[in-house]
């Protein structure tokens, strides 16, 4: 069983710039979630789907982040304008179901540079 | 507030050598309680969860974790570290009811040959 893909794995931009991650989750998997994990800590929740729809952005910079997950499989997350502090890993997290039983399955992340 | 605690930042150990890694976490009651690891550039992977039961749980590559409510921990062991332990360990926690994860900081174990 193939597990979750993430593009590009390393990425340096400028600030100000914008920058979009790629996530394809494992294969019947309705929920997906991403997360930011800044240097020295734990993963923190982005934005979960189920399916299409959104359940859960509340920690989402919304001025300057956007995910989308249009046909309920793939999804996008952009950073529009990037700030320094944006520099971190992002991990794209795929499970059944979006009750926290389900055990959730991360990709390899993407790490992002701020310069 | 929501909390987990990792106390320890780094450990080292020698192969061969005992490990306990340690986690608390506040909550009003008994959340869903996970361990996941991280090796570098790779994503994290579940070693064990624990929702109900028997308060000591067995995982992947031979770690095991125990649940005591009294002081709301759930430290990660294994009796004997491999060199291809070394990586990163997360706890994390979900509130029963929810889904949303809540990661530790972390604990970044070096394992020496």
């Amino acid at each position: 069983e193939a597990g979750v893909a993430q593009s590009p794995r390393y990425k340096i931009i400028e600030k100000r710039q914008s920058v979009a991650f790629w996530c394809n989750p494992i294969s019947g998997h309705a929920t997906l979630y991403w997360y930011q994990q800044i240097l020295g800590q734990g993963p923190k929740l982005l934005i979960q789907f189920q399916n299409n729809g959104v359940v859960d952005d509340s920690q989402l910079p919304k001025d300057r982040f956007s995910a989308e997950r249009l046909k309920g499989v793939d999804s996008t997350l952009k950073i529009q304008p990037a700030k320094l502090e944006d520099s971190a890993v992002y991990l794209c997290a795929s499970s059944l179901g979006p009750t926290g039983i389900e055990t959730q399955y991360f990709g390899p992340g993407t790490r992002l540079l701020v310069l | 507030a929501q909390s987990v605690t990792q106390p320890d930042i780094h450990i080292t150990v020698s192969e061969g050598a005992s490990l306990e890694l340690r986690c608390n976490y506040s909550y009003g009651a008994t959340p869903y309680l996970f361990w996941y690891v991280q090796s570098p550039g790779q994503g994290l992977q579940l070693l064990l969860k624990y929702f109900s039961g028997d308060t000591l749980v067995q995982g992947i590559k031979g770690f095991e974790a125990e649940f005591k409510r009294s002081q709301s921990s759930f430290n990660l062991r294994k009796p004997s570290v491999h060199w291809s332990d070394a990586a990163e360990y997360f706890c994390a926690v979900v509130k029963a009811g929810t889904y949303k994860y809540i990661f530790g900081t972390g604990t970044r174990l070096k394992v020496l040959a």
